[in-house]
């Protein structure tokens, strides 16, 4: 499974665009990029997941440079609610028998009014 | 829908004792994952379950263990616990094996006095 490396914090104002770059220099070819968000006593929910190049939902975009061997979370707008730990993920194995997670220390994003 | 439900939500255990959480995934989901999450180590896996059947397992000792029903619900069970299990347990369920992301639970805050 790949490690990752992400900043261990980040410093935010309110209605700036983040950006969290998340290092896998040795992400093997099946492998998914996700992200989590964890609020504090509660369980990390899921945000984006992709593959290669660009990711968009309603929350956040997620791109992927062509050597795959990082990845770039992009968080519009935040807002104070945006106050979290967010967690890069890779090495996923569908349906195989390598099914978990491996957290990283993620990166604490703090947004300022 | 409902999502991962854990119960109980607060736990507090002595030395010696043996404790018993449960949680009960979304409903269709048959993996079911426990993390524990300390501030010193982080987030690390336990177990994952499919089908009740075990089917990846993490670094920790024979004290913890778990299993899972045939109506997908999960236990993890924790024996002659330790001061260093003081942890919050959660829960994770997915449909299939991740690619479209795990739901977490809350988790259970246990406490070992």
């Amino acid at each position: 499974l790949a490690k990752t490396t992400q900043p261990i914090s980040m410093d935010s104002y309110e209605g700036q665009e983040v950006n969290i770059t998340c290092s896998h220099n040795n992400i093997a070819t099946n492998d998914y990029i996700t992200w989590y968000q964890q609020f504090p006593s509660q369980g990390p929910r899921f945000i984006i997941q992709g593959y290669k190049t660009k990711v968009t939902n309603e929350v956040a975009s997620l791109f992927i440079p062509a050597d795959r061997k990082s990845s770039t979370l992009s968080l519009p707008r935040v807002s104070l609610s945006d106050t979290a730990v967010y967690y890069c993920l890779v090495g996923l194995n569908y349906g195989g028998a390598t099914n978990k997670l491996i957290f990283g220390t993620g990166t604490l994003l703090a947004v300022q009014p | 829908k409902a999502g991962v439900t854990q119960t109980p939500r607060y736990l507090i255990k002595t030395r010696g004792q043996q404790v018993t959480l449960s949680c009960s995934p979304i409903s269709g989901h048959r993996s079911v994952s426990w993390y524990q999450q300390t501030p010193g180590q982080g987030l690390q896996f336990l177990f994952e379950y499919f089908s009740e059947t075990q089917r990846n397992k993490g670094n920790f000792p024979g004290r913890f263990s778990g299993r899972q029903f045939s109506n997908s619900r999960s236990e993890m069970n924790v024996s002659t616990l330790e001061l260093g299990d003081s942890a919050l347990y959660l829960c994770a369920s997915s449909f299939d094996g991740g690619k479209a992301g795990y739901t977490f639970g809350s988790g259970t805050r246990l406490t070992v006095v």
